[in-house]
């Protein structure tokens, strides 16, 4: 079975600050891996993704994540936060493979505080 | 193109009436997903369909929840009698190919 972890609900960085977010995971074979953000009053919107090759995926709106299976993490970073970027992110996994639904699992979501 | 659209976007019942949540795919999409956010918690995935074929509904809650897909377009979700439980954002997302889903902006649900 598969599990999504993040580590913090909620995030407050300056603007023009480092954002990270955690993110780890448990699945039984190697996964999608996947962060989305959700801005008031919206729906989810892709960040990221990541399915197989490179480990370090680049997103829309600066934002990157690096796969590391060792630590069976996948955080999601920016180098320099925006006021725009305070939302809520979620990660989130699914089983790739033809037998699989591509059902999402995911984490309990970060809101992501952003300050002048 | 447009997105995935959800109707409606509120709604606020009383414990034991019906409620029923549309979803309107991206065209083409074969793929149709459910998923539920009650409040604190994770959003959890609750059925999906291939066309108008259920494939997984191994999320549904119980038996007062019913997940139709007619003719392979939009969806509804109908809860019967609803309970105070089921309050909730209920989102809806399409998919061509399984890998990447197109989420609506949800219907947020209140059972008073």
């Amino acid at each position: 079975a598969q599990s999504v972890t993040q580590l913090g609900s909620h995030v407050s960085v300056s603007e023009g600050a480092l954002v990270l977010l955690r993110c780890n995971y448990s699945s039984s074979v190697p996964p999608y891996l996947f962060w989305y953000v959700q801005y008031p009053n919206q729906g989810l919107q892709l960040l990221l993704k990541y399915t197989t090759g490179a480990t370090l995926v680049k997103g829309i709106n600066g934002f990157e994540a690096e796969f590391k299976k060792s630590e069976t993490s996948f955080h999601l970073t920016k180098p320099s936060a925006h006021m725009s970027d305070a939302a809520e992110y979620f990660c989130a996994v699914s089983v790739p493979g033809s037998g699989n639904t591509g059902k999402l699992i995911f984490g309990q979501g970060t809101t992501l505080q952003v300050k002048p | 193109e447009a997105g995935v659209t959800q109707f409606p976007s509120h709604s606020v019942i009383e414990k034991g009436q019906t409620v029923t949540l549309r979803c309107d795919p991206i065209s083409g999409h074969d793929n149709l997903y459910w998923y539920r956010r009650v409040m604190g918690k994770e959003i959890k995935f609750l059925l999906h369909f291939v066309k108008e074929s259920k494939q997984d509904e191994s999320g549904m809650p119980n038996n007062r929840f019913l997940a139709e897909r007619t003719g392979g377009t939009y969806s509804t979700l109908k809860v019967q009698p609803a309970e105070l439980e089921d309050s909730g954002v209920y989102f809806c997302a399409s998919s061509q190919d399984r890998a990447r889903q197109y989420f609506g902006p949800g219907t947020r649900l209140t059972v008073t």
